[in-house]
């Protein structure tokens, strides 16, 4: 069965200081990524995903994330973060259900705090 | 914009009871599912349904079951609620099986079993 690791489980960052979430999935073979977040009292949403071509992928709010199929990773990052970007971060892979469809594999999630 | 929503924010049952979790979209959406969301554990799929009337087990089915009459709305159901059920419950729904599409969550429902 599909695994995705993320390492951190809380990040305490302060406001203008860099960010980087990792993220590690087990499949081998054709993967789509993609991570989500949750601010506080919101619903999850997407903050980006990988499905083809160039590995660097852009989303809201100033994030990236890298996909290297040679180690398995999906890292998320953010060059300055803010205080509203306080949320809990989820990567997450495909799977294929067997049943026609796709369905999502989480993460435990990371949580970051970010200190004025 | 996708809307996906859930019929009650936060629900207090007692244990033994039956309990009925509701969740309806509205872009005619072929794929939902049910999760449910715990600290430290990340989200963990009980169910989903890529079809009206069709359904599959997720990762945690035991304890729950589901119901799709209709394409828009698809429900979660505790037959016997148990205090380890008490959690945060989230619904989400996805267009067709093209594994690149998003995943559209609902608010969640935070349910508690007393």
């Amino acid at each position: 069965a599909q695994s995705v690791s993320q390492h951190n489980h809380h990040v305490i960052l302060s406001e203008a200081a860099s960010l980087e979430l990792g993220c590690n999935y087990s499949y081998g073979g054709t993967v789509n990524l993609f991570w989500y977040v949750q601010y506080p009292g919101q619903h999850l949403q997407l903050l980006l995903k990988y499905f083809s071509g160039d590995p660097l992928v852009k989303g809201i709010k100033g994030f990236e994330a890298e996909f290297i199929k040679s180690k398995f990773s999906f890292n998320l990052r953010k060059p300055s973060v803010q205080w509203s970007d306080t949320a809990e971060y989820f990567c997450a892979v495909n799977t294929y259900s067997g049943a026609g469809s796709y369905q999502l594999t989480f993460g435990k999630g990371t949580k970051l705090s970010v200190i004025p | 914009d996708v809307k996906v929503t859930q019929s009650s924010r936060y629900l207090v049952k007692r244990t033994g009871e039956k309990v009925f979790l509701e969740c309806v979209q509205d872009m005619d959406h072929e794929n939902m599912f049910w999760y449910r969301q715990d600290p430290g554990l990340g989200l963990r799929l009980i169910y989903f349904s890529y079809d009206v009337k069709m359904k599959e087990k997720g990762d945690i089915p035991e304890g729950y079951s589901v119901s799709r009459e209709k394409k828009e709305r698809f429900s979660l159901i505790l037959e016997s609620a148990s205090t380890n059920q008490t959690s945060m419950y989230l619904c989400a729904s996805r267009a067709s099986g093209s594994r690149a599409d998003t995943q559209y969550f609902g608010p969640g429902t935070r349910l508690t079993v007393l």
